[in-house]
């Protein structure tokens, strides 16, 4: 079982709700991480997970909270959003922390920020 | 860490073979070129990885010159479903890894 599975698929919020991004990998992989993807542009990191602590954070705004409660999830908490944080948010896994890791994709939670 | 540089975008007809080429001139020592391929409203997929000459798989190949400083993602015998977007990466020892600008390559019958 090579799949990352993420829900939900789409997702509407006004600026002032508090909701949630899920993501979940059972391939036994110890890094996890989330991208953010705007239309016709590369994903962009936003944070990594080694060993469920918090690794990497690429300078994201406060009201972008990740937890990784476990090996196998990863969620990205949202509060106060933005409309130009609308975008398609994918979470990835890999085996290790190693940069010769391949990184696994789900298919990606779409955002709208209203 | 290496940037690279790929062409914004390619067109290729069914059948034949697409070669895309990514530049990454500062690339350091121990690094390691990965390809990546997206498609619409998708997270992207390995494709290839390697080091240093040729690399082949089931889907692709990838050729490295000896200085490294660029590489070339073969694609043979391309079909429709073959467009997407391919990303060129080049990730270090300090597991930094980001993705370029991409390569949007459209496949015509």
């Amino acid at each position: 079982d090579t799949e990352v599975t993420q829900t939900p698929k789409h997702l509407v919020m006004g600026m002032t709700n508090k909701k949630s991004l899920k993501c979940e990998q059972h391939m036994g992989h110890r890094a996890m991480y989330w991208y953010k993807q705007k239309a016709k542009k590369p994903p962009e990191l936003m944070f990594v997970y080694s060993y469920e602590k918090l690794s990497i954070n690429e300078s994201v705004p406060s009201r972008f909270s990740p937890e990784c409660p476990n090996s196998s999830l990863l969620n990205l908490h949202l509060h106060a959003l933005q409309p130009e944080d609308s975008a398609l948010y994918l979470c990835a896994s890999s085996q290790d922390l190693l940069y010769t890791d391949t990184q696994y994709f789900g298919p990606g939670t779409r955002l709208t920020v209203l | 860490l290496a940037k690279t540089t790929q062409p914004i975008s390619m067109d290729s007809y069914e059948g034949q073979e697409v070669n895309i080429t990514c530049s990454h001139n500062n690339i350091a020592t121990n690094d390691y070129i990965t390809w990546y391929q997206q498609f619409p409203s998708q997270g992207p997929r390995f494709i290839i990885q390697g080091y240093k000459t040729k690399v082949t798989n089931e889907v692709a190949s990838l050729f490295i010159p000896a200085d490294r400083k660029s590489s070339t993602l073969s694609l043979p015998r391309v079909s429709l479903s073959d467009t997407a977007v391919y990303y060129c990466l080049v990730g270090d020892v300090n597991n930094d890894m980001r993705f370029g600008a991409g390569t949007r390559l459209t496949v015509k019958p």
